[in-house]
């Protein structure tokens, strides 16, 4: 079975300050990992995926993320956050072997302040 | 361009009510569908999804039900509602076939709130 581990539940940091969301997983498979964030009272918006290839994907306003094999990791980075960018994020794993299901964590809440 | 939409985007129903959830999704076809339920200040949990028309799997044992009665329709039902059925609902869809790299789309939701 699959899991993954979002270990800060809110994370506060200034505007135009950097920041790391961490996202550890545990999985028996090999897997394909996404970042999803989620505004108040939205649905989710896919902010990038790892399906393979480079181990540093870009997404959308402005954010990466590195797979860490070895550490079974995916950590989701933005060298300057914005105001907008507070939100909740998901990270979220899919095995390779053919399955339909996103295991989501628990999320994380990056609240920015001024 | 694919889109996904939801209604209602609000519901307060009673205790021991019915419930009809409606999911469509426009500019693909055969697409996979999922039901997700987001409780307060927790991740999601999958409640239901489908690989076609007819096609539903469920994943907790509850008091909901799901249906698909065409390509692009999902339907999340109940004859009863309980008070730990509020919630956030959310619908989703990704492309179809298997293998886990299709990205899940999501709706806007639905705030449930039994009283």
């Amino acid at each position: 079975a699959q899991s993954v581990t979002q270990l800060d539940s809110q994370v506060p940091v200034f505007e135009e300050a950097p920041v790391e969301l961490r996202c550890n997983y545990s999985s028996s498979v090999s897997v394909y990992l996404f970042w999803y964030v989620q505004y108040p009272n939205q649905g989710l918006q896919l902010l990038l995926k790892y399906l393979s290839g480079s181990t540093l994907v870009k997404g959308i306003n402005g954010f990466e993320a590195e797979f860490n094999k070895s550490q079974t990791s995916f950590h989701l980075r933005k060298p300057s956050v914005h105001i907008s960018d507070t939100a909740e994020y998901f990270c979220a794993v899919s095995r390779m072997d053919s399955s339909y299901k996103l295991i989501f964590g628990s999320g994380t809440r990056l609240l920015v302040r001024p | 361009s694919q889109t996904i939409h939801q209604w209602p985007a609000t519901l307060v129903q009673p205790v021991g009510s019915p419930l009809s959830l409606e999911c469509t999704v426009e500019g693909t076809s055969n697409p996979n569908l999922y039901w997700y339920r987001q409780a307060a200040g927790r991740g999601l949990q999958l409640l239901f999804y489908s690989v076609g028309i007819g096609q539903i799997s469920s994943e907790v044992p509850q008091n909901l039900s799901a249906s698909r009665p065409q390509d692009r329709q999902f339907i999340l039902s109940s004859k009863k509602l309980l008070l730990s059925d509020s919630g956030f609902y959310l619908c989703a869809w990704s492309g179809s076939g298997t293998g886990g790299n299709q990205p899940q789309h999501f709706g806007d939701g639905t705030r449930l709130s039994i009283l």
